[in-house]
């Protein structure tokens, strides 16, 4: 299996600009999680989808950032209009939910930087 | 609320020196304490699930422990290879199957 894949692995985009992230989640896997990882907070859950159904959303920082997920191999993250301070490593995970105990398999993350 | 605390935040150890890293917690009825090994430029890959107190899982040089509240990551004659941030992650029993994560242990290992 070659994992949860992201693209693209880095991004720099100026302020105001609109970005996207991709995933494509383990095949099997029906639950999705979008992270956040900086110094300063670590690891932020910004959004959790079950069966491509959003079911947490109380991470997403503000309206400027959206995620979907119109199938259950692939999501987008985001983020319209970028600001600076979105500058972070973000990371998709999937997992098999319904079973409690599966661990989080995590992509290689995107590295995005706002000027 | 669960919440994950790690200690320390940073560990320099020379090569063979064995040590542990500390991972407490407080959660509502533990269903699974897991420890991820994260490497620059790369996101965090599983290693261990705990379930139960007194339960231990091995793997190489790393060894995963549980206490009702507290786990430890004991790495034994640790090789430079070693080297990355280790994180520590809880679910609890409160209905969702979302963990909570640390803020992760870096560990440096010298030749």
């Amino acid at each position: 299996d070659a994992g949860v894949i992201q693209s693209p692995r880095h991004e720099v985009t100026e302020m105001g600009q609109e970005v996207t992230l991709r995933c494509k989640p383990i095949s099997g896997h029906n639950s999705l999680f979008w992270y956040r990882q900086t110094m300063m907070r670590g690891l932020e859950l910004l959004i959790y989808f079950n069966n491509n159904v959003p079911i947490d959303d109380s991470g997403m920082p503000e309206d400027r950032f959206s995620a979907k997920m119109p199938n259950a191999s692939f999501s987008t993250l985001k983020i319209q209009p970028s600001e600076p301070r979105d500058s972070a490593v973000y990371f998709c995970a999937s997992s098999l939910s319904g079973a409690y105990n599966s661990p989080l398999h995590f992509g290689n993350g995107t590295r995005l930087t706002v000027t | 609320e669960d919440q994950v605390t790690q200690s320390p935040e940073a560990l320099r150890l020379q090569e063979g020196e064995s040590s542990s890293l500390n991972c407490s917690y407080t959660v509502s009825g533990l269903r699974g304490l897991f420890w991820y090994r994260q490497d620059p430029g790369k996101g965090p890959e599983f290693l261990f699930t705990l379930y139960s107190a007194g339960e231990e899982k091995e793997k190489e040089r790393l060894k995963a422990t549980l206490t009702k509240k507290e786990s430890f990551l004991h790495i034994t004659a640790p090789k430079p290879e070693d080297s990355a941030t280790y994180l520590c992650a809880v679910q609890g029993r409160g209905g969702s199957y979302i963990p909570t994560f640390g803020r992760g242990t870096s560990l440096i290992v010298h030749p």
